[in-house]
């Protein structure tokens, strides 16, 4: 089955523990992205990758990192997570010539840093 | 700069009545797409739609129905006879061609939560 696939659902930590949240494609998609949803400030964007080792920041990149070493996984990591950072995360790929196809979202990881 | 604008935040309508959910959105570019996505209370996202800017053909899927005017910068929503399973959180989102004809830079706006009452 096609999917996008993150890990963990959710996740509970305290300020300054570093943690980083995986994500899985298995559709050999060359786009990934990260957005994180904000209650009242709907869906924006972290960082994306258009292809492996090309990665770049989107409209909310401060206080994150990610990589792109292999095509199917683009982890998102936390080195120093703040309370600001309480916020329900998205996993996102496409294909990049793909303009008939949608932006597939994994299920969601629901962070909340104390 | 790209936007796009949801100006309703919440909308609660009572089974079998229609709704329309509204969005407006900005672009300097004149190749570019617009999609609308479902979160139902469980949290996923799932994809609607997609048009892109050189078709302005209405579309109509079973209840749903999209109206995309250019010359209001609107891409509406509506859904027709609604059930209590369409309760959720809509988003419009918008995407430039510029981003190599991939989904790119997925401009979101800030949702509209519909509540269908049985």
């Amino acid at each position: 089955e096609a999917q996008v696939t993150q890990n963990p659902r959710y996740l509970i930590t305290v300020t300054g523990k570093k943690l980083t949240v995986t994500c899985s494609q298995n559709m050999n998609h060359e786009y990934m992205s990260w957005y994180r949803q904000d209650p009242g400030l709907g869906l924006r964007q972290i960082y994306y990758s258009m292809n492996v080792e090309v990665t770049d920041k989107g409209d909310v990149p401060e206080g994150y990192k990610v990589s792109r070493k292999e095509k199917r996984n683009f982890p998102l990591i936390l080195e120093s997570p703040s309370p600001n950072q309480t916020s329900l995360y998205f996993c996102a790929s496409s294909p990049q010539q793909g303009v008939n196809s949608p932006l597939h979202f994994g299920n969601g990881t629901r962070l909340t840093v104390t | 700069a790209q936007k796009v604008t949801q100006a309703q935040t919440e909308i609660s309508v009572v089974e079998k009545e229609d709704v329309t959910l509204d969005c407006v959105y900005e672009t300097r570019d004149t190749t570019y797409y617009l999609f609308w996505y479902k979160q139902p209370p469980s949290g996923e996202l799932v994809f609607l739609i997609r048009r892109n800017s050189f078709d302005e053909q209405n579309e109509i899927s079973g209840r749903y129905s999209w109206n995309f005017q250019k010359s209001t910068s609107s891409f509406n929503f509506t859904i027709t006879a609604s059930q209590v399973v369409d309760s959720a959180v809509y988003f419009c989102a918008l995407s430039e061609a510029r981003y190599g004809g991939s989904q790119g830079n997925l401009i979101f706006g800030k949702g509209t939560k519909l509540s269908v009452k049985p």
